[in-house]
């Protein structure tokens, strides 16, 4: 299985920050790369796909990038809606894998 | 605008068979593939398997040999069994739809889920 493992686990941030989420794949998986956010009690939803196609209603202040084994979630101006958990998941092969999460609060 | 609905027992005993099911309404049951997943503490998102509409179904190599998914397209829905649970496997189990942008691409996503279900092993 290829493992993700994103970092930082967790991060305190002040509203109007930038914020940057990084996840590593443990091999290769060119752009299959997807973002999730997911808010207390409920369910993922999906930001950002091919590691950095906008889902549509998405705000854009949330961009992604990279390639190959390292990807990075960006929230340009941090959003007192933008508290969460966030995920990235592998798309490249199966069995589909998530990273472990990376939880945002507020300062 | 298509929504997924779990439900099933919330609660199911040690060494017996859990099994959920999930609605789906408001769009196409076919063309799609559907997908089980988990969430627990201990084990974060956890992919269990999904199922096209013709029933062909894959599953993940560590639960293969425990899970059986199913679909019922006359009523709309697919079906999760598990058995032979222990307590590891209590966890909020969602539904969702492994979908793609278009026919031609090759970037899936789970882009619709269900609210969740939480399912407790305990005697």
């Amino acid at each position: 299985d290829i493992q993700m493992t994103q970092s930082p686990s967790s991060l305190s941030a002040s509203v109007g920050d930038r914020v940057t989420i990084t996840c590593r794949a443990s091999q290769n998986i060119n752009n299959y790369l997807n973002w999730y956010q997911q808010k207390p009690g409920k369910a993922p939803n999906l930001l950002i796909y091919a590691a950095s196609i906008l889902q549509s209603g998405v705000p854009s202040g949330f961009s992604g990038s990279g390639s190959g084994t390292e990807f990075t979630l960006t929230i340009s101006s941090l959003q007192p809606e933008d508290l969460a958990t966030y995920y990235c998941q592998q798309s490249y092969t199966s069995p589909w894998t998530f990273g472990q999460g990376t939880k945002v609060e507020f300062k | 605008q298509v929504q997924l609905q779990e439900s099933g027992p919330g609660l199911v005993r040690p060494s017996e068979t859990l099994s959920l099911t999930c609605t789906v309404s408001g769009g196409s049951f076919s063309t799609n593939y559907w997908s089980w997943m988990r969430q627990s503490p201990g084990k974060g998102l956890e992919w269990i398997g999904h199922i096209f509409h013709s029933g062909s179904a894959t599953y993940s190599p560590s639960l293969k040999s425990r899970v059986t998914i199913s679909v019922d397209t006359t009523n709309n829905q697919f079906s999760l069994r598990l058995n032979s649970v222990t307590a590891a496997d209590t966890a909020v189990y969602f539904c969702a739809r492994w979908s793609s942008v278009n026919r031609g691409s090759a970037h899936w996503y789970f882009d619709i889920w269900g609210r969740g279900i939480l399912v407790t092993v305990s005697s």
